[in-house]
């Protein structure tokens, strides 16, 4: 089992430039999240999928948009980079409902905006 | 919405001293989660709690769920160089909503 997967593992982009970050999970899990994390800020919910086919909000979902592939992937793109989109982006995975417990979180990918 | 706050955001500690750190709410909890991350690294499940009142212990860890599950608490006794990290609360409802983190350094 690899966990949870993200790729690339660091990336630099020019204001103005798009990109998507990949994640995929092989634990058959249905819920899946974007995280980004700032110094001094904690872990900021971007957007997550609670099943296959439905995305929702989080904390700070300007500038982003979500695609659920499948019950694997989970992909969030970057369409015009900024410079405060600067952060590292985790991706996680959890079964949901009430006895479910962790989340599981991927390696991180390190995306820095010039 | 959901907030939880921590307190302290960073604390350094001589090792082997013990170390706390507290999560607050203004609302009543659902249930608790804690996650460690290693510098560099990702978060890391710790445990859940659920029950008012709930201590649960992992080797020198102890989480503890307040009575009227508006905080929380992790103590680490006896502090080494492996706890160095961020260490986070979150409160789980249909999504994860993490606190900042209090991030520990240990000094040798």
């Amino acid at each position: 089992n690899a966990g949870v997967t993200q790729t690339p593992k660091f990336q630099v982009l020019k204001t103005g430039q798009s990109m998507t970050l990949q994640c995929a999970q092989d634990m058959n899990h249905n819920s899946m999240y974007w995280y980004r994390q700032d110094p001094g800020m904690g872990l900021r919910l971007i957007y997550y999928s609670a099943s296959e086919g439905t995305t929702d909000k989080g904390e700070v979902p300007n500038g982003y948009n979500v695609s659920r592939l499948n019950k694997r992937e989970f992909s969030l793109r970057l369409e015009s980079a900024a410079p405060s989109q600067t952060s590292v982006y985790f991706c996680a995975s959890s079964v949901p409902g009430p006895a479910s417990y962790e989340q599981y979180f991927g390696p991180g990918t390190r995306l820095t905006v010039t | 919405g959901q907030q939880v706050m921590q307190i302290p955001q960073y604390q350094h500690v001589q090792e082997g001293e013990d170390f706390t750190t507290y999560c607050n709410s203004s609302t009543t909890l659902s249930n608790i989660q804690w996650y460690k991350q290693r510098p560099g690294g990702h978060p890391v499940f710790l445990i859940q709690l659920v029950k008012s009142g709930e201590v649960k212990k992992q080797k020198r860890l102890t989480f503890q769920f307040g009575e009227a599950k508006k905080n929380s608490s992790l103590h680490i006794t006896a502090t080494q160089t492996t706890d160095v990290g961020t260490y986070f609360c979150a409160e789980r409802d249909d999504k994860i909503i993490f606190g900042k983190g209090t991030r520990l350094h240990i000094l040798p």
